[in-house]
């Protein structure tokens, strides 16, 4: 079946645009997450959604980045105002809500501010 | 709080020989614990993972990992190792109990040489 899709794969953009991010997690996955990976940071984990439940946003940097999920499926993680440390490679998860809860990954967005 | 150590970034064998990329973790609670790989330029796939039970997990492509509570490590072998093994390789943590996000330890070039 169909796995995790992310779009756009790349994305270049000016210092102080917003940019929004797209993931399309696997059907009938309920929970959903973004990571990050940059050099600096390696992996990090930003926000995770769980069926209709409040997002967990612990991981998220600043209050520039924000994310919704609507339907319980497509998720958005907008970036605002970016900044040239927010270029990094995100990534997004999802996985069911049953019984033991692996992962399966997009192919990540990579993000460019220049 | 949980979080992942990998020794060594970076880690070159010969092609046919053993490989054992380390990863020892701490956590509060028993951890689920799981190894990634990512090849350039793409997501990240599961290689195999501990939830419960037996201690040694056997995954894709001829890896196992073995869960060693006393020693706090999760280290990942494969007897003969294969140019197609050259990836990144992330062990992660998670709390037991719960959907919750993933804690990536900083990751683990592994080059084979021919």
């Amino acid at each position: 079946g169909a796995g995790v899709s992310q779009s756009p794969s790349n994305k270049v953009t000016e210092k102080g645009k917003d940019v929004e991010l797209r993931c399309d997690p696997i059907s009938g996955h309920t929970a959903l997450y973004w990571y990050r990976q940059s050099l600096g940071q390696g992996l990090e984990f930003l926000i995770y959604f769980q069926g209709n439940s409040a997002p967990d946003k612990s991981g998220l940097p600043s209050d520039r980045f924000s994310a919704e999920r609507t339907g319980g499926s497509v998720s958005t993680l907008t970036i605002q105002r970016t900044q040239q440390e927010d270029s990094a490679v995100y990534l997004c998860a999802s996985s069911l809500d049953t019984g033991f809860y692996e992962q399966y990954f997009g192919p990540g967005t990579r993000l460019t501010v220049t | 709080a949980q979080s992942v150590t990998q020794l060594g970034s970076h880690v070159s064998v010969s092609e046919g020989a053993l490989v054992l990329l380390r990863c020892n973790y701490s956590s509060s609670v028993p951890p689920y614990l799981f190894w990634y790989v990512q090849y350039p330029n793409q997501g990240l796939q599961l290689l195999l993972k501990y939830t419960t039970g037996a201690t040694l997990v056997k995954g894709i492509n001829g890896f196992e990992a073995e869960f060693k509570k006393s020693e706090t490590s999760f280290h990942l072998t494969k007897p003969s190792a294969h140019m197609s093994d050259a990836a990144e390789y992330f062990c992660a943590v998670s709390l037991s109990g719960s959907a919750r996000q993933l804690t990536f330890g900083s990751g683990t070039q592994l080059t084979v040489l021919p």
